[in-house]
């Protein structure tokens, strides 16, 4: 099946300062994408969603850029906390009824 | 507002025996999802279901079995655990294909 990959496996940022974690798909037909935050030993919570025919979504801290033309996807926090502390994972979904998930990127946080 | 629930959290086998873990919503969803994590390997999908009294394996389905005999149920079995299961389960739902999954809180699985 298609893959989701991400570009690096560990990202370690100052406190205060904005964090990128960048992913990458291969299937040109995704069309829906998904941002999820998974903490130690709970499950992964769903941060922010955007669909093909957008490029650019914001949330509450969070912004996520698509970015068609090089089947790229990007999760932008700003004012990075401790608590953003986690994994994160990037999910698409190009056919069928479920999302292919990315391996993750572990986020540290440091003071 | 529990959302999805998994049991048992946590559970030991020996080779051989079998187990099932549950998974239960409360929130009328129709698609209903099994998935097992391993370091480094992400999220798999092992079987999912569209809708109460279907299912359908995913990319892991192997030495698993699932049920939906309820709308809010889905449970998956081990008949014969093998120490290659050992693994994180999380089990997931949605209402809707265009939209994101709830998770639960996961099962963590050691076969010895």
């Amino acid at each position: 099946g298609e893959s989701v990959g991400l570009h690096l496996p560990t990202l370690s940022v100052q406190e205060g300062d904005n964090s990128i974690i960048n992913c990458a798909y291969s299937n040109s037909a995704s069309d829906y994408f998904i941002w999820y935050k998974q903490e130690s030993g709970k499950g992964p919570q769903f941060i922010i969603d955007i669909r093909s025919n957008m490029d650019k979504r914001q949330g509450q801290r969070v912004t996520v850029l698509l970015n068609k033309t090089v089947k790229h996807l990007s999760l932008q926090i700003a004012a990075t906390q401790p608590g953003d502390s986690a994994v994160y994972f990037c999910a698409e979904r190009h056919s069928g009824y479920a999302l292919n998930f990315g391996k993750g990127t572990s986020l540290l946080v440091t003071p | 507002n529990a959302g999805v629930t998994q049991t048992p959290k946590f559970r030991v086998l020996k080779t051989g025996q079998s187990m099932t873990l549950l998974c239960a919503q409360d929130m009328n969803h129709e698609y209903m999802y099994w998935y097992r994590q391993d370091p480094g390997m992400g999220l798999r999908l092992i079987h999912y279901s569209v809708g109460e009294g279907t299912t359908a394996k995913g990319e892991v389905p192997d030495g698993y079995n699932v049920s939906r005999l309820k709308k809010q149920n889905f449970l998956l079995g081990l008949e014969s655990a093998a120490p290659s299961q050992t693994s994180v389960y999380f089990c997931a739902s949605t209402q809707d294909l265009n939209y994101g999954y709830t998770f639960g809180s996961g099962t963590r699985l050691t076969v010895v």
